[in-house]
């Protein structure tokens, strides 16, 4: 019962390096989303994916890009990364449409950029 | 105002109490909303759903007030398992909001 799995599950970066968050699941879902989650901030939209090849931007997309290279696989890129994308980044898929129904998310990846 | 608020506590409450958790939105046009629940260090998992003026689920009860245009989540006879935070989330314009979350801590 593997579900939504994400790598690394830990990050220290230092400015300007880059990295890819991976993420994978395995329950057949159509809709992935890559999330960020700040103190006080609650849980924000970076981008989504309603299907294989297609993806688009949330409420902060700047500073990453992402990849929807099939159903069950949709990564996440810091070019360049800054302190200001120090947070811990959630994946996220569901079955029903585009932000319907339950979303599972994966244990998370905290990234720390210095 | 922001689109969705919630009190970030922490609620500290005893083993056994009611504790009630509200959560206010700025968009009358949502027809549906989640409580999620997130233990701490941990992933939001989805706690419960409601798609007309609320649902009750076991000792969890949840309420949409639309003329105050806000949602409630009650915790009857609190346990120490219930100690998490929970996040409120609405769909608004084609996406899903997640309030910043309150925390409950139960102690016995």
């Amino acid at each position: 019962n593997a579900g939504v799995t994400q790598t690394p599950k830990f990050q220290v970066l230092k400015t300007g390096q880059s990295m890819t968050l991976q993420c994978a699941q395995d329950m057949n879902h159509n809709s992935m989303y890559w999330y960020r989650q700040d103190p006080g901030m609650g849980l924000r939209l970076i981008y989504y994916s309603a299907s294989e090849g297609t993806t688009d931007k949330g409420e902060v997309p700047n500073g990453y890009n992402v990849s929807r290279l099939n159903k069950r696989e949709f990564s996440l890129r810091l070019e360049s990364a800054a302190p200001s994308q120090t947070s811990v980044y959630f994946c996220a898929s569901s079955e029903a449409r585009l932000f319907g129904g339950e979303l599972f998310f994966g244990e998370g990846s905290r990234l720390t950029v210095l | 105002r922001k689109e969705v608020e919630q009190d970030p506590g922490p609620f500290n409450v005893p083993e056994g109490a009611t504790v009630a958790f509200n959560c206010t939105y700025s968009n009358s046009a949502s027809q549906s909303f989640f409580w999620y629940r997130q233990d701490c260090r941990k992933e939001p998992k989805l706690l419960m759903s409601v798609y007309s003026s609320g649902n009750e689920d076991g000792r969890f009860t949840a309420q949409l007030n639309r003329a105050s245009q806000y949602i409630s989540l009650l915790i009857r006879d609190s346990k120490l398992s219930d100690s998490a935070t929970y996040l409120c989330v609405f769909p608004l314009g084609g996406k899903l909001i997640f309030g910043q979350g309150t925390e409950l801590s139960v102690k016995p």
